[in-house]
């Protein structure tokens, strides 16, 4: 079965552009996340959904970065007037649930950058 | 989150066993530990996950202490396509995966 898929896979942008980032999550999965990874770095966290619940976006960096995700499903994750350190690679996972011993399936990432 | 401490760096040579540990002191009861990997220029991979007793699956053993403040992932028999940056990650229950720097290793032709 497909897996997470996010689009585009590179995305080059000018400093005060903005941009959309999507998420396809697995079929199901009733949770889903967005992360950040600058080069050399560890996961960043950004923000998770859970079903109808409210998002926890306890990890977005900037008043600049918002998501939203339809239907329980697809997720757009976007950021206004781009900076050059919001260059990364930014990861979307979805599980099927929230219990105990879930798995996160990870998308393949969109490359940022920003000139 | 219960905090996790890794190496930042391990060598393993090819074939070998490789032993990745994992401090976990603060860990709660109810937290599982996760482990995950991450390939270069790919999204994490899922290895592993237990909570008290010892698991493997087809990618992996993971032991972990009886008091349950440190764990070690077991590659059995290491290849070179097993160089990758290893996460351990011990979420609180209702809270994130919170992903550390993890442990680069390298396994050595």
């Amino acid at each position: 079965g497909a897996g997470v898929s996010q689009s585009p896979s590179n995305k080059v942008t000018e400093k005060g552009k903005d941009v959309e980032l999507r998420c396809d999550p697995i079929s199901g999965h009733t949770a889903l996340y967005w992360y950040r990874q600058s080069l050399g770095q560890g996961l960043e966290f950004l923000i998770y959904f859970q079903g109808n619940s409210a998002p926890d976006k306890s990890g977005l960096p900037s008043d600049r970065f918002s998501a939203e995700r339809t239907g329980g499903s697809v997720s757009t994750l976007t950021i206004q007037r781009t900076q050059q350190e919001d260059s990364a690679v930014y990861l979307c996972a979805s599980s099927p649930d929230r219990l105990m011993g879930e798995k996160l399936f990870f998308g393949s990432g969109t490359q940022l950058s920003v000139l | 989150d219960a905090k996790t401490t890794q190496p930042p760096s391990m060598d393993c040579a090819e074939g070998r066993a490789a032993n990745l540990p994992c401090n976990h002191s603060t860990i709660s009861g109810n937290e599982y530990v996760y482990w995950y990997r991450q390939i270069h220029s790919q999204g994490p991979q899922y290895i592993i996950h237990g909570l008290k007793n010892n698991e493997t699956n087809e990618m992996a053993s993971l032991i972990i202490t009886e008091d349950r403040k440190s764990s070690t992932l077991i590659l059995p028999h290491a290849t070179l396509r097993d160089t990758a940056v290893y996460y351990c990650i011990a979420p609180y229950t209702g809270n994130q995966f919170y992903f550390g720097t993890g442990t680069s290793l390298t396994v050595i032709p």
